[in-house]
């Protein structure tokens, strides 16, 4: 089991470029979700999906947009990048509502300049 | 707004000694408290996590000290070790799934040997 992949590992964008981050596991967990981590800021919840077909918003979903078409799989689109978007992002997935653990991904550190 | 605080920023401990790091939180509403251990270039990895209905939770070197009056609750790491070396996050869930964590900021920790 490959647990949670996350690509690209490293991208660099300019302001006004989109682009998607891609999450997917192999676990068939029901919850996933992207966070972003920013030093001095820990991490920050930027939206979840509890299964296929739903997806809400977290703490800071401004700028990013997301869809789960499938259990495996929840893509992060940024629309229109911006400097304030420079951050590290974390996919996390956790296996179903009664179950507490959540595992990352390993990361995608993203530059806009 | 840090709706969990976390502190010290950074931590240095000898090996064999006790490292202690606080967290503090405002919204009683919070049921699940978990520690996350970030080493660099990984996802954070679920240590250990504690419910309010307890005051304390040991697994191995590692305890979890929880008062629920005074909103505070803090990672105990006995007998440290340079393997100990990492980022430690504390994390507050309103629900008791643990979905929608919200993090501290951040704890950066080094074991000298």
């Amino acid at each position: 089991n490959a647990g949670v992949t996350q690509t690209p590992k490293f991208q660099v964008l300019k302001t006004g470029q989109s682009m998607t981050l891609q999450c997917a596991q192999d676990m068939n967990h029901e919850y996933m979700s992207w966070y972003r981590q920013d030093p001095g800021m820990g991490l920050r919840l930027i939206h979840y999906s509890v299964g296929a077909g739903i997806t809400d918003q977290g703490e800071v979903p401004n700028g990013y947009n997301v869809s789960r078409s499938t259990t495996e799989d929840f893509p992060l689109r940024l629309l229109s990048a911006a400097p304030s978007q420079t951050s590290v992002y974390f996919c996390a997935t956790k296996r179903g509502r009664y179950y507490n653990e959540q595992f990352f991904g390993p990361g995608t550190r993203l530059t806009v300049l | 707004q840090q709706q969990v605080k976390q502190s010290p920023q950074s931590l240095i401990v000898q090996k064999g000694g006790i490292s202690i790091i606080n967290c503090a939180y405002e919204n009683t509403a919070f049921d699940y408290f978990p520690w996350y251990q970030q080493f660099p270039g990984k996802g954070p990895a679920l240590l250990i996590a504690i419910r309010p209905d307890v005051s304390e939770k040991k697994e191995g070197r590692f305890t979890i000290s929880f008062n629920k009056s005074a909103k505070q609750f803090s990672l105990h790491i006995m007998d440290s070790q340079p393997g100990d070396s990492a980022t430690y996050f504390c994390a507050a869930s309103k629900e008791t799934s643990g979905s929608r964590l919200t993090f501290g900021e951040g704890t950066q920790l080094t074991v000298n040997p």
